[in-house]
Protein backbone atom coordinates (compact mmCIF):
# COMPACT_ATOMS: atom_id res chain seq x y z
CA UNK A 1 0.00 0.00 0.00
CA UNK A 2 1.06 3.46 -0.68
CA UNK A 3 -1.21 5.28 2.00
CA UNK A 4 -1.13 8.45 2.04
CA UNK A 5 0.01 10.77 -1.08
CA UNK A 6 -0.07 13.85 -2.14
CA UNK A 7 1.16 15.88 -5.31
CA UNK A 8 2.78 18.23 -5.72
CA UNK A 9 5.80 18.09 -3.45
CA UNK A 10 6.12 21.75 -3.75
CA UNK A 11 4.41 24.74 -5.37
CA UNK A 12 5.12 28.17 -5.87
CA UNK A 13 2.19 30.81 -6.72
CA UNK A 14 1.79 34.31 -7.64
CA UNK A 15 -1.27 35.95 -5.79
CA UNK A 16 -4.63 35.53 -7.08
CA UNK A 17 -3.56 32.10 -8.68
CA UNK A 18 -5.44 28.61 -8.37
CA UNK A 19 -4.59 25.79 -8.09
CA UNK A 20 -5.65 22.34 -6.71
CA UNK A 21 -3.66 20.20 -3.80
CA UNK A 22 -3.70 16.46 -4.89
CA UNK A 23 -4.71 13.89 -1.94
CA UNK A 24 -5.23 10.01 -2.58
CA UNK A 25 -5.10 6.64 -0.13
CA UNK A 26 -5.61 3.43 -1.05
CA UNK A 27 -6.82 2.16 2.42
CA UNK A 28 -10.58 2.57 1.86
CA UNK A 29 -10.62 4.82 4.80
CA UNK A 30 -13.91 6.88 5.10
CA UNK A 31 -12.41 10.05 7.16
CA UNK A 32 -9.84 12.21 5.29
CA UNK A 33 -8.81 15.68 6.19
CA UNK A 34 -6.85 18.49 5.38
CA UNK A 35 -4.31 20.73 7.63
CA UNK A 36 -2.01 23.77 7.42
CA UNK A 37 0.91 23.70 9.51
CA UNK A 38 2.40 27.14 10.24
CA UNK A 39 5.47 27.73 12.24
CA UNK A 40 4.76 28.04 15.99
CA UNK A 41 0.78 26.80 14.96
CA UNK A 42 0.98 23.58 15.45
CA UNK A 43 -1.82 21.76 12.76
CA UNK A 44 -5.30 23.22 11.79
CA UNK A 45 -7.65 22.02 10.43
CA UNK A 46 -9.25 23.31 7.09
CA UNK A 47 -11.83 20.74 5.66
CA UNK A 48 -12.69 16.93 6.07
CA UNK A 49 -14.63 14.44 4.48
CA UNK A 50 -16.51 11.53 6.54
CA UNK A 51 -17.03 9.63 3.04
CA UNK A 52 -17.74 9.83 -0.52
CA UNK A 53 -19.72 12.97 -0.90
CA UNK A 54 -19.84 14.60 2.33
CA UNK A 55 -17.75 17.08 3.29
CA UNK A 56 -17.40 19.71 6.20
CA UNK A 57 -15.56 22.94 7.59
CA UNK A 58 -12.34 23.43 10.23
CA UNK A 59 -11.36 25.53 12.20
CA UNK A 60 -9.83 27.18 8.89
CA UNK A 61 -11.88 26.80 5.98
CA UNK A 62 -11.98 30.58 4.46
CA UNK A 63 -10.03 30.29 0.70
CA UNK A 64 -9.87 27.02 0.10
CA UNK A 65 -12.87 24.57 -1.19
CA UNK A 66 -12.90 20.64 -1.00
CA UNK A 67 -15.29 17.84 -2.73
CA UNK A 68 -15.29 13.75 -2.13
CA UNK A 69 -16.93 12.65 -5.15
CA UNK A 70 -14.55 9.04 -4.78
CA UNK A 71 -13.18 7.46 -1.47
CA UNK A 72 -9.48 7.19 -2.63
CA UNK A 73 -9.56 11.22 -3.31
CA UNK A 74 -9.57 14.46 -1.53
CA UNK A 75 -8.61 17.20 -3.57
CA UNK A 76 -7.93 20.62 -1.64
CA UNK A 77 -8.44 23.83 -3.78
CA UNK A 78 -7.33 27.03 -3.64
CA UNK A 79 -9.65 29.96 -5.11
CA UNK A 80 -7.79 32.97 -5.87
CA UNK A 81 -3.92 32.56 -3.77
CA UNK A 82 -2.92 34.86 -0.96
CA UNK A 83 0.27 35.07 1.20
CA UNK A 84 -1.47 33.86 4.10
CA UNK A 85 -2.06 30.75 2.52
CA UNK A 86 1.83 30.12 2.66
CA UNK A 87 2.31 26.93 4.71
CA UNK A 88 2.58 23.31 4.55
CA UNK A 89 -0.41 21.40 3.68
CA UNK A 90 -0.72 17.69 5.05
CA UNK A 91 -3.94 15.45 3.77
CA UNK A 92 -4.60 12.39 6.41
CA UNK A 93 -7.09 9.18 6.73
CA UNK A 94 -8.54 7.06 9.49
CA UNK A 95 -10.18 3.92 8.97
CA UNK A 96 -13.93 3.65 9.81
CA UNK A 97 -15.80 6.33 12.15
CA UNK A 98 -14.02 5.57 15.42
CA UNK A 99 -12.73 7.44 16.91
CA UNK A 100 -10.00 5.13 18.21
CA UNK A 101 -8.36 4.42 14.87
CA UNK A 102 -4.69 6.53 14.55
CA UNK A 103 -4.58 8.93 11.40
CA UNK A 104 -2.31 8.53 8.68
CA UNK A 105 -0.56 11.70 7.04
CA UNK A 106 0.60 12.39 4.08
CA UNK A 107 4.16 13.76 3.31
CA UNK A 108 3.06 17.72 2.94
CA UNK A 109 2.81 20.11 0.23
CA UNK A 110 5.01 22.89 0.53
CA UNK A 111 3.22 25.89 -0.58
CA UNK A 112 4.43 29.65 -1.41
CA UNK A 113 2.51 32.11 -2.50
CA UNK A 114 4.30 35.37 -3.72
CA UNK B 1 -9.12 26.29 18.36
CA UNK B 2 -6.33 24.09 19.00
CA UNK B 3 -7.09 22.37 21.94
CA UNK B 4 -3.48 21.06 23.07
CA UNK B 5 -0.72 22.61 24.72
CA UNK B 6 2.82 20.98 24.68
CA UNK B 7 5.67 21.78 27.47
CA UNK B 8 8.24 22.78 26.82
CA UNK B 9 8.00 23.63 23.50
CA UNK B 10 11.77 22.78 23.21
CA UNK B 11 13.99 19.78 24.72
CA UNK B 12 17.69 19.31 24.43
CA UNK B 13 19.18 16.11 26.15
CA UNK B 14 21.74 13.31 24.98
CA UNK B 15 21.48 9.92 24.19
CA UNK B 16 20.30 7.44 26.53
CA UNK B 17 18.47 10.34 29.14
CA UNK B 18 14.96 10.39 29.38
CA UNK B 19 12.27 12.43 27.85
CA UNK B 20 9.34 13.62 28.82
CA UNK B 21 7.10 15.82 27.51
CA UNK B 22 3.97 16.79 28.49
CA UNK B 23 0.58 18.46 27.02
CA UNK B 24 -2.60 20.22 28.66
CA UNK B 25 -5.70 20.72 26.97
CA UNK B 26 -8.89 22.62 27.62
CA UNK B 27 -12.15 20.48 27.34
CA UNK B 28 -13.78 16.94 27.84
CA UNK B 29 -12.14 14.68 25.55
CA UNK B 30 -12.09 11.47 24.33
CA UNK B 31 -9.19 10.16 23.22
CA UNK B 32 -5.65 11.68 23.59
CA UNK B 33 -2.85 10.74 20.76
CA UNK B 34 0.57 11.41 20.40
CA UNK B 35 2.49 11.88 16.82
CA UNK B 36 6.31 12.63 15.98
CA UNK B 37 7.07 14.83 13.20
CA UNK B 38 10.47 14.52 11.80
CA UNK B 39 11.98 17.57 10.10
CA UNK B 40 10.63 18.49 6.82
CA UNK B 41 7.84 15.36 6.89
CA UNK B 42 4.84 13.84 7.91
CA UNK B 43 3.55 12.99 11.07
CA UNK B 44 3.38 9.60 12.45
CA UNK B 45 0.96 8.13 15.09
CA UNK B 46 2.84 7.18 18.22
CA UNK B 47 0.58 5.98 20.80
CA UNK B 48 -3.11 6.35 21.36
CA UNK B 49 -4.77 6.64 25.17
CA UNK B 50 -8.52 6.59 26.08
CA UNK B 51 -10.25 9.09 28.50
CA UNK B 52 -10.63 5.75 30.75
CA UNK B 53 -7.08 4.45 30.63
CA UNK B 54 -4.71 6.19 32.62
CA UNK B 55 -1.41 4.87 31.42
CA UNK B 56 -0.22 3.00 28.19
CA UNK B 57 3.22 2.04 26.86
CA UNK B 58 4.66 1.00 23.80
CA UNK B 59 7.89 0.12 23.28
CA UNK B 60 9.88 3.06 24.92
CA UNK B 61 7.28 5.33 24.82
CA UNK B 62 4.84 5.17 28.36
CA UNK B 63 1.93 8.31 27.79
CA UNK B 64 0.10 8.61 31.55
CA UNK B 65 -3.54 10.96 30.80
CA UNK B 66 -5.33 12.50 34.01
CA UNK B 67 -8.39 13.38 33.18
CA UNK B 68 -8.97 15.66 36.55
CA UNK B 69 -5.89 18.19 35.26
CA UNK B 70 -6.64 17.66 31.31
CA UNK B 71 -3.30 16.92 30.97
CA UNK B 72 -1.17 14.35 29.41
CA UNK B 73 2.56 13.08 28.93
CA UNK B 74 4.97 11.53 26.85
CA UNK B 75 8.05 9.85 28.23
CA UNK B 76 11.13 8.36 26.04
CA UNK B 77 12.84 6.08 27.72
CA UNK B 78 16.47 5.32 26.80
CA UNK B 79 16.51 8.23 24.15
CA UNK B 80 18.38 7.72 20.92
CA UNK B 81 19.56 10.38 18.35
CA UNK B 82 16.96 9.17 15.76
CA UNK B 83 14.43 10.07 18.45
CA UNK B 84 15.34 14.06 17.29
CA UNK B 85 11.66 15.60 16.01
CA UNK B 86 8.59 17.40 17.20
CA UNK B 87 5.96 15.51 18.83
CA UNK B 88 2.60 16.68 18.85
CA UNK B 89 -0.46 15.86 21.46
CA UNK B 90 -3.46 15.26 19.55
CA UNK B 91 -7.35 15.42 21.22
CA UNK B 92 -10.54 14.20 19.82
CA UNK B 93 -14.08 15.15 21.60
CA UNK B 94 -17.17 13.21 21.47
CA UNK B 95 -18.81 15.40 19.24
CA UNK B 96 -16.76 15.96 16.65
CA UNK B 97 -14.01 13.49 14.33
CA UNK B 98 -11.52 16.44 14.12
CA UNK B 99 -8.05 16.08 15.65
CA UNK B 100 -7.05 18.99 17.79
CA UNK B 101 -3.30 19.51 17.72
CA UNK B 102 -1.14 21.52 20.06
CA UNK B 103 1.93 23.43 18.60
CA UNK B 104 4.28 20.61 19.85
CA UNK B 105 7.61 19.87 21.52
CA UNK B 106 11.32 20.00 19.49
CA UNK B 107 13.19 17.53 21.14
CA UNK B 108 17.10 17.13 19.95
CA UNK B 109 18.87 14.05 21.42
CA UNK B 110 22.61 14.57 20.74
CA UNK B 111 25.27 11.88 20.45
Amino acid sequence: NAGVTQTPKFQVLKTGQSMTLQCAQDMNHEYMSWYRQDPGMGLRLIHYSVGAGITDQGEVPNGYNVSRSTTEDFPLRLLSAAPSQTSVYFCASRGGTSFYNEQFFGPGTRLTVL
Amino acid sequence: SQQGEEDPQALSIQEGENATMNCSYKTSINNLQWYRQNSGRGLVHLILIRSNEREKHSGRLRVTLDTSKKSSSLLITASRAADTASYFCATTTNSGYALNFGKGTSLLVTP
